[in-house]
């Protein structure tokens, strides 16, 4: 079955800087890959996402990028705010198959003043 | 994006008893799922709910322990059977499909067994 892979499990930015956090997959059938942000005591909420047929996605701050030679795939936050102190969760799925959603392990992170 | 509404919000119950979470989505999905997630921890799959046939359980989660209805498109029911101490953590629904583009979530039920 489907494996993700999330790096790094905790991540500290300066606000303003940029955070990046990266995935890997396992299963090469998998073309969809959402990203879900949750804050402390509330429900994971999709932040972005992208599929197999796209490199990169781009909503204001955020961004991703998907390799899918490398079966690898990243989220990219600039100009870092303290909302944005948060778990993010990258997931994998096969989108159209009725398939199950994958998640990782998250990374929580940290926006210093 | 749909609404979806999960209760109890939280609770907390004795060992051996059962506790059955509701999830209502507001509009027909696809596909219905249920994970359960211990603080600062990922979200663990328990089972797929499938409408109108028995849930696709997840390896560690077995049927007689968390029975799953799904009895329509909108509905589904997860119960946690016989508790235990270890079975305390966040139980969240999760749907997909129809009008929605991604997987959404209900706002979970904290589950405390004493």
């Amino acid at each position: 079955g489907e494996n993700v892979e999330q790096h790094p499990s905790t991540l500290s930015v300066q606000e303003g800087d940029s955070a990046v956090i990266k995935c890997t997959y396992s299963d090469s059938a998998s073309n969809y890959f959402p990203w879900y942000k949750q804050e402390l005591g509330k429900r994971p909420q999709l932040i972005i996402d992208i599929r197999s047929n796209v490199g990169e996605k781009k909503d204001q701050r955020i961004a991703v990028t998907l390799n899918k030679t490398a079966k690898h795939f990243s989220l990219h936050i600039t100009e870092t705010q303290p909302e944005d102190s948060a778990v993010y969760f990258c997931a994998a799925s096969k989108w159209g198959r009725d398939d199950k959603i994958i998640f990782g392990k998250g990374t929580r992170l940290h926006i210093l003043p | 994006s749909a609404v979806i509404s999960q209760k109890p919000s939280r609770d907390i119950c004795q060992r051996g008893t059962s506790l059955t979470i509701q999830c209502q989505v507001d509009s027909q999905v696809t596909m219905m799922f249920w994970y359960r997630q211990q603080p600062g921890q990922s979200l663990t799959l328990i089972a797929t709910a499938n409408q109108g046939s028995e849930a696709t359980y997840e390896s560690g989660f077995v049927i007689d322990k968390f029975p799953i209805s799904r009895p329509n498109l909108t509905f589904s029911t997860l119960t946690v059977s016989n508790m235990s101490p270890e079975d305390s953590s966040i139980y969240l629904c999760s749907a997909e499909g129809g009008r929605m583009v991604g997987a959404f979530f209900g706002q979970g039920t904290r589950l405390t067994v004493v």
